[in-house]
């Protein structure tokens, strides 16, 4: 069965630091845009950042520009978010979801994982 | 930058048919994606490409979409169907954007 699974999630105070980890298998990860998206306690999904398969596209949400870095190992089938200056409303279950090379919609997601910025 | 924009609500009884729209600036330009979310669940993709239901969706799911609205139906909508719904787009300034999200009910 296709899986993703994050790791990395914790409680760290603000301006802080914290780098998120996605393990993918039984894919093939390397023909797959990768993509950050969270959901806040209350609030609806909002998507992060991407990272294309090939040539390295990387996009990110403008609240987070400059903070966050996303990045991935299609040797290890890894996906990563390191993620600095953490700010309250970075509080999140942090999803990461694949998006099938050409196509257009996040095909399979992981279970999440939570940050928690509070001091 | 561009937005998504969905109504907070849509109650259903079973057996009737649900209807969420969706709606942007041209957004029957670009391809649009529905996703389900449920309390303690990761969200479950239910149409892509407008249109599509991926294997394992039910039947009952169907997509549309022109002009500034894109619209998810359920028909024959059962309790099973309850949870929050998200229609997703790209935009070249914005890059991907979701809906605000309906809760559905299936009272």
């Amino acid at each position: 069965e296709v899986q993703l699974v994050e790791s990395g999630g914790g409680l760290v105070k603000p301006g802080g630091s914290l780098r998120l980890s996605c393990a993918a298998s039984k894919f093939a990860f390397s023909r797959y845009t990768m993509n950050w998206v969270r959901q806040a306690p209350g609030k609806g999904l909002e998507w992060v950042s991407s990272i294309s398969n090939v040539n390295n596209y990387i996009y990110y949400k403008d609240s987070v520009k400059g903070r966050f870095s996303i990045s991935r190992d299609n040797a290890n089938s890894s996906l990563f978010l390191q993620m600095h200056s953490l700010r309250a409303e970075d509080t999140a279950v942090y999803y990461c979801a694949g998006q099938p090379d050409g196509d257009d919609a996040f095909e399979m997601w992981g279970q999440g994982t939570m940050v928690t910025v509070s001091s | 930058s561009y937005e998504l924009t969905q109504p907070p609500s849509v109650s259903v009884s079973p057996g009737q048919t649900a209807t969420i729209t969706c709606s942007g600036q041209k957004l029957g330009q670009r391809y649009t994606s529905w996703y389900q979310l449920k309390p303690g669940q990761s969200p479950v993709l239910v149409i892509y490409r407008d249109t599509e239901r991926p294997s394992g969706i039910p039947e009952r799911f169907s997509g549309s979409n022109s002009g500034n609205t894109a619209t998810l139906t359920i028909s024959g909508t059962q309790t099973v169907d309850e949870g929050d719904f998200y229609c997703l787009a790209w935009d070249s300034s914005t890059a991907w954007v979701f809906g605000g999200g309906t809760r559905v009910t299936v009272l």
